[in-house]
C-alpha cells in the first residue's frame, strides 16, 4: 500500500525556519518525481515545488523561490521541504505527493507563521 | 504560468441530477507528440487531502465510481457527475500537469440543492 506521511509542522514566528519531511512507502520512491503543495486555511491548492528522481532538477513557485529547498533522501525513501524566511502568508496546509497527476498524497502538515 | 479558470465557482445540484463543472486554460496541455492532455481532476472534502479523479483529462482513477468522466482536449474541460450522490459534496480542482510551475484551478464547491 502506496504511503507518504507529512511531518514537521507547527508554530513559527515570522522570519523564521523549519523543515518538512515525507516519508514515503509502498513504492519505488527513488524512480518518481515528487513535489510539494500548500493549502492556506479556507484556500484552494498551491503548488509549491517539485523535485527529480535523482534530485538534481528543482522548481519553484516564484513566492517561494530563494527562501525554500526541496530535496530528498532516496536512501531514507524521504522527501523534505526547508522553508526559511517565512511570512505570514506562507501558513497553510503543506501536503507531499508524486508528481504529474498526483495519486497519492500525504495527510498534510500544519505550518502556522504567527507572532 | 498557466491560468486554470474553472466555471462556476459554486454549484448546487439535486441529488440523482446532473452536475458540470468546466475548466479552462490559458495555454493548450495538449502534448502533440502523445496526444495526451495533461489535465487532472480532483475531489476534496474538509479536512482530508485531495483525491484524483481524473487524469489525462478523461482516464478514470481506480476506485472511482464510473458517475464520474472527464472530457475535452487542449484549452477546455469538463468534470461530468452524472447522478450527483450526497457522498460528492466536495471542492472540485482542476489541475495542469504539463507546465512547470503546475497550477490548480480556483476551486468549484458543489452542494446539494
Amino acid at each position: 500500500e502506496v504511503q507518504l506521511v507529512d511531518s514537521g509542522g507547527g508554530l513559527v514566528q515570522p522570519g523564521g525556519s523549519l523543515r518538512l519531511s515525507c516519508a514515503a512507502s509502498g513504492f519505488t520512491f527513488s524512480n518518481y518525481w515528487m513535489t510539494w503543495v500548500r493549502q492556506a486555511p479556507g484556500k484552494g491548492l498551491e503548488w509549491v515545488a517539485n523535485i527529480n528522481q535523482d534530485g538534481r532538477e528543482k522548481y519553484y513557485v516564484d513566492s517561494v523561490k530563494g527562501r525554500f529547498t526541496i530535496s530528498r533522501d532516496n536512501a531514507k525513501n524521504s522527501l523534505y521541504l526547508q522553508m526559511n524566511s517565512l511570512t505570514v502568508e506562507d501558513t497553510a496546509i503543506y501536503y507531499c505527493a508524486k508528481d504529474g497527476y498526483n495519486d497519492y498524497w500525504g495527510q498534510g502538515t500544519l505550518v502556522t507563521v504567527s507572532s | 504560468d498557466i491560468v486554470m479558470t474553472q466555471s462556476p465557482d459554486s454549484l448546487a445540484v439535486s441529488l440523482g441530477e446532473r452536475a458540470t463543472i468546466n475548466c479552462k486554460s490559458s495555454q493548450s496541455v495538449l502534448y502533440n507528440s502523445n496526444n495526451k492532455n495533461y489535465l487532472a481532476w480532483y475531489q476534496q472534502k474538509p479536512g482530508q487531502p485531495p483525491k484524483l479523479l481524473i487524469y489525462w483529462a478523461s482516464t478514470r482513477q481506480s476506485g472511482v465510481p464510473d458517475r464520474f468522466s472527464g472530457s475535452g482536449s487542449g484549452t477546455d474541460f469538463t468534470l461530468t457527475i452524472s447522478s450527483l450522490q450526497a457522498e460528492d459534496v466536495a471542492v472540485y480542482y482542476c489541475q495542469q500537469y504539463y507546465f512547470t510551475p503546475r497550477t490548480f484551478g480556483q476551486g468549484t464547491k458543489l452542494e446539494i440543492k
